[in-house]
């Protein structure tokens, strides 16, 4: 069974502390992203990531950055928290080409309070 | 990528058929539609895709308009499990960012 798992389902951070949010995924996929999820706003991009040691901003980069240095993982991190960076962060792996759907992870709800 | 628009909302009642639509007016000829559904505070799970044909699987059948600008998502007999956020999205073959809008939540009622 195909899998994408994320470090933490929930996870609270005080405003200025550095967040790490950790994707492992075991389909040995080229690509990985990372997502944030707003009610209203749908799915927006942050940063992803083609190969190891590879990484392209996304739409909404700013605040965010990332590193890749195994195929099989790829991490956010929020440098400085800050309370509007509060919401559920999605990762995600695919092979290129169509062939190779997106597989999503289950999620982390982040708060910065 | 194509922008896609949904309707925000649907209902549907248990054990009929559910028909999403979706409209991709500026797809381009090389991009795939997607198909995505996201249950309450789990990530999004792929559903079906297609390029110009209607396709079926398991889960859903995908039907492409002839002009590609439109396509409908179809559950065939609705359960009540199956209420959710839908996501239509389209990508090209040489592209790998996946774009998705606000989605249609679908309720199904018993």
């Amino acid at each position: 069974d195909v899998k994408v798992t994320q470090s933490s389902r929930y996870l609270v951070k005080r405003t200025g502390e550095k967040v790490f949010l950790e994707c492992v995924q075991d389909m040995d996929h080229e690509n990985m992203f990372w997502y944030r999820q707003d009610p209203g706003l749908g799915l927006r991009l942050i940063y992803f990531s083609y190969d190891v040691k590879m990484k392209e901003k996304g739409d909404i980069p700013e605040g965010y950055s990332v590193s890749r240095e195994k195929k099989e993982r790829f991490s956010l991190i929020l440098e400085s928290a800050s309370t509007n960076q509060t919401s559920m962060y999605l990762c995600a792996s695919s092979t290129p080409g169509t062939s190779g759907s997106p597989y999503f992870g289950p999620g982390t709800r982040l708060t910065v309070t | 990528d194509a922008k896609t628009t949904q309707p925000p909302s649907m209902d549907c009642a248990e054990g009929r058929a559910a028909n999403l639509p979706c409209n991709h007016s500026t797809i381009s000829g090389n991009e795939y539609v997607y198909w995505y559904r996201q249950i309450h505070s789990q990530g999004p799970q792929y559903i079906i895709h297609g390029l110009k044909n209607n396709e079926t699987n398991e889960m859903a059948s995908l039907i492409i308009t002839e002009d590609r600008k439109s396509s409908t998502l179809i559950l065939p007999h609705a359960t009540l499990r199956d209420t959710a956020v839908y996501y239509c999205t389209t990508w090209k073959t040489s592209y790998d960012k996946v774009i998705f809008g606000p989605g249609t939540s679908l309720s199904v009622i018993p």
